[in-house]
């Protein structure tokens, strides 16, 4: 039972465009979300999160957005730079509305490619 | 360097072995959680403590692992008798987390580098 799902394996985009990498979640009691990143051998990289009373959240070149009606967020990186090119995960936690936050349920992780 | 470390980073062993792992947490991170991955998937939740208690356990977390925290600082992860099913990458994160505080806590965990496993 996956319950966050990242259904693009692998994105491919030139340095200077925007990269947009999208995520699914089927639990409602889901409230916040979270963007890592990875790089071979290493750990993930907490990158920016959003909870549920948000619909969106900008840190510099990232942005994501949060549609809880479709359960759906995105990652947006603009412009994408060759130093991006890693894995990203989408993660998800409940109970942060009840000041608790607890594990947190990730996604398969989609590849990105940043090309000169 | 105030990030979780985890000792050893890479470790191979022979089917039926016992192996431990450590890891030290951000220090004033109140939260620590073990998570395990396999090639081609997210990291995938083991257990979790908050302070020296254990507040709860994945069913991926057979009876041949156990996991302890017990000055609420460091944790070691244990695996009796491996198998080769074992082999992953053991992955520590915490967190600081205010119970209580209701959506003014950022669950942010920080992930260590990892622990690699090979069972052969």
């Amino acid at each position: 039972d996956q319950q966050v799902k990242q259904n693009s394996p692998s994105l491919s985009v030139q340095e200077g465009r925007i990269s947009i990498l999208n995520c699914d979640y089927t639990n409602s009691m889901f409230d916040y979300f979270l963007w890592y990143k990875k790089y071979p051998a290493e750990g993930p990289t907490f990158l920016i999160s959003i909870s549920s009373i948000k619909d969106k959240n900008e840190d510099g070149r990232f942005t994501v957005f949060l549609n809880k009606s479709a359960k759906h967020l995105s990652l947006h990186i603009v412009p994408s730079q060759p130093g991006d090119s890693a894995v990203y995960f989408c993660a998800a936690s409940g109970f942060w509305l009840t000041g608790g936050g607890n594990k947190l349920t990730f996604g398969t992780g989609t590849q990105l490619k940043v090309e000169l | 360097d105030t990030g979780v470390s985890q000792d050893p980073r890479h470790k191979i062993t022979k089917r039926g072995q016992n192996v431990t792992f450590r890891c030290d947490p951000i220090s004033e991170h109140n939260r620590l959680y073990w998570y395990r991955q396999t090639l081609g998937q997210g990291p995938e939740f083991l257990t979790y403590f908050q302070n020296e208690a254990q507040l709860e356990k994945s069913r991926l977390l057979s009876d041949r692992f156990s996991a302890e925290r017990p000055k609420g600082s460091f944790s070691t992860l244990e695996i009796q008798r491996t198998e080769q099913g074992d082999s992953a990458m053991y992955l520590c994160a915490s967190s600081l987390v205010i119970a209580g505080r209701a959506g003014t806590v950022k669950n942010i965990q920080y992930f260590g580098a990892g622990t690699r496993l090979s069972v052969l």
